[in-house]
């Protein structure tokens, strides 16, 4: 079974902190990857992508190790607009294999 | 924004009728796909369609029907649904179908099946 497992938190952290999401994949032939995030009751929506050792964005970068199939995702300076559920997502041919997700809540 | 947008947004239908999603995309794109989220499950690929040819099928029962009539439109047609059917049911669409391509999401029809 390809899976992608990510712990469902939630992370609860106060503004101007950082968090970080692990993320671990089964499918080794995964090609790419990706994080997304969902408010809730609103559709997902790309926040990164990553096909080969990281990637960087602002306050947000995701690392990707091959080797030990994880993925994850560093959020710096959080602010309150963070809050939201983190996606994380394998992609091969046409398949994306998405993640529960990671609930997080920035506080005041 | 209006990249993907689906109707109806809301749907109550019982187990013996028949009705359809339908997902438009703006973008130009070549790819559309189905997706089903279920409460505490993560999203579940149902089709995917390249230049309105169905690509892949997740082995999703045969009450759900879709079609693609050109490769800005998608539909859904379900029929005889079970309650554990209802979900949210997401359209996305990318650029080309393939593991490089960003998928956008509509706004999703949140269905319930008495």
């Amino acid at each position: 079974r390809k899976e992608v497992e990510q712990d469902p938190g939630p992370f609860n952290v106060p503004e101007g902190a950082t968090v970080a999401f692990n993320c671990t994949y089964s499918n080794s032939a995964s090609q790419s990857f990706f994080w997304y995030r969902q408010d809730c009751r609103k559709e997902p929506k790309l926040l990164m992508s990553v096909y080969s050792s990281g990637n960087e964005d602002g306050r947000f970068t995701a690392q990707l190790n091959r080797a030990s199939q994880y993925i994850s995702l560093l959020i710096r300076d959080s602010k309150l607009s963070d809050s939201a559920t983190y996606l994380c997502v394998g992609a091969g041919s046409y398949q994306l294999t998405f993640g529960k997700g990671t609930k997080l809540s920035v506080i005041p | 924004e209006t990249g993907v947008t689906q109707t109806p947004r809301h749907l109550v239908m019982g187990m013996t009728n028949k009705k359809s999603l339908k997902c438009e995309q703006h973008l130009g794109h070549n790819a559309m796909y189905w997706y089903k989220q279920s409460a505490k499950k993560p999203l579940e690929l149902m089709f995917v369609y390249s230049l309105e040819e169905r690509v892949e099928n997740n082995s999703v029962p045969s009450r759900f029907s879709p079609e693609c009539p050109n490769s800005s439109h998608l539909f859904l047609h379900l029929h005889t649904l079970q309650p554990e059917d209802s979900a949210l049911y997401l359209c996305a669409s990318s650029q080309e179908a393939g593991a490089y391509n960003e998928q956008f999401f509509g706004p999703g029809t949140r269905l319930t099946v008495l």
